[in-house]
């Protein structure tokens, strides 16, 4: 059974810092791996999708990488600013016969201060 | 234009009663799914519908019953309210055949008195 970990489960950084969120997971035969952002009281938003085949992914200022033999994916935030300040979930998307949802770690709690 | 609909936003209700949520996607997805979030914030995954039909149907108390009346819809009704039930549902989808992202509601916080 497929189970994913976030580690930190909480973070507090000062603005302009580059920080890096990490996420493992049990079972390296998946689809894919997909990083959200839910900011309180929301629902989720994509950021970043990385296809089994694929080592990392950038949008702007986020930069996800996965290394499926080794169970890991990180989230690189560079410059971080107060606006970021939500909690970052990883999810994966397990390689089974049928369909299969994706499974979420708890996520990481980030807050910028100014 | 929002792209994953659901309401209600909140719901509070008392134990025993009956509710539903609708969710509504307008992205053409073939792929629709109820999560539950927790107090913990854990997201778990309800059921999953593909082009109407059932597909995942996870260890949910048969309380709750989805309907999809089109691959645009998927309705979650819940029968005899616990106060466990209370949560933040969320309704997402995806264009499954294409392993795509998933798109995400806003969430419908139930809360049962």
């Amino acid at each position: 059974k497929q189970e994913v970990t976030q580690i930190p489960a909480a973070l507090s950084v000062p603005e302009g810092e580059n920080l890096v969120l990490n996420c493992s997971f049990t079972d390296s035969a998946i689809y894919n791996l997909q990083w959200f952002r839910q900011d309180p009281g929301k629902g989720l938003t994509s950021l970043l999708l990385i296809q089994s085949s694929q080592r990392e992914q950038t949008s702007g200022r986020l930069n996800a990488s996965l290394d499926k033999s080794s169970g890991r994916s990180t989230l690189y935030i560079a410059a971080s600013q107060p606006g970021d300040s939500a909690t970052y979930l990883c999810a994966v998307k397990p390689f089974y016969s049928g369909n299969t949802p994706l499974v979420f770690g708890k996520g990481t709690r980030l807050s910028v201060i100014a | 234009d929002t792209a994953v609909s659901q309401t209600p936003k909140y719901l509070v209700t008392q134990m025993g009663n009956d509710k539903s949520i609708k969710c509504e996607q307008n992205l053409g997805h073939d792929t629709m799914y109820w999560y539950k979030q927790d107090s913990k914030k854990f997201l778990k995954i309800m059921f999953s519908y593909n082009n109407k039909e059932l597909i995942i149907n996870e260890t949910v108390p048969n309380r709750f019953s989805p309907k999809s009346p089109d691959k645009a819809h998927l309705n979650l009704h819940i029968n005899s309210l616990e106060l466990g039930d209370s949560a933040v549902y969320f309704c997402a989808s995806s264009q499954e055949s294409a392993n795509r992202e998933l798109f995400f509601g806003e969430g419908s916080r139930l809360t049962v008195l």
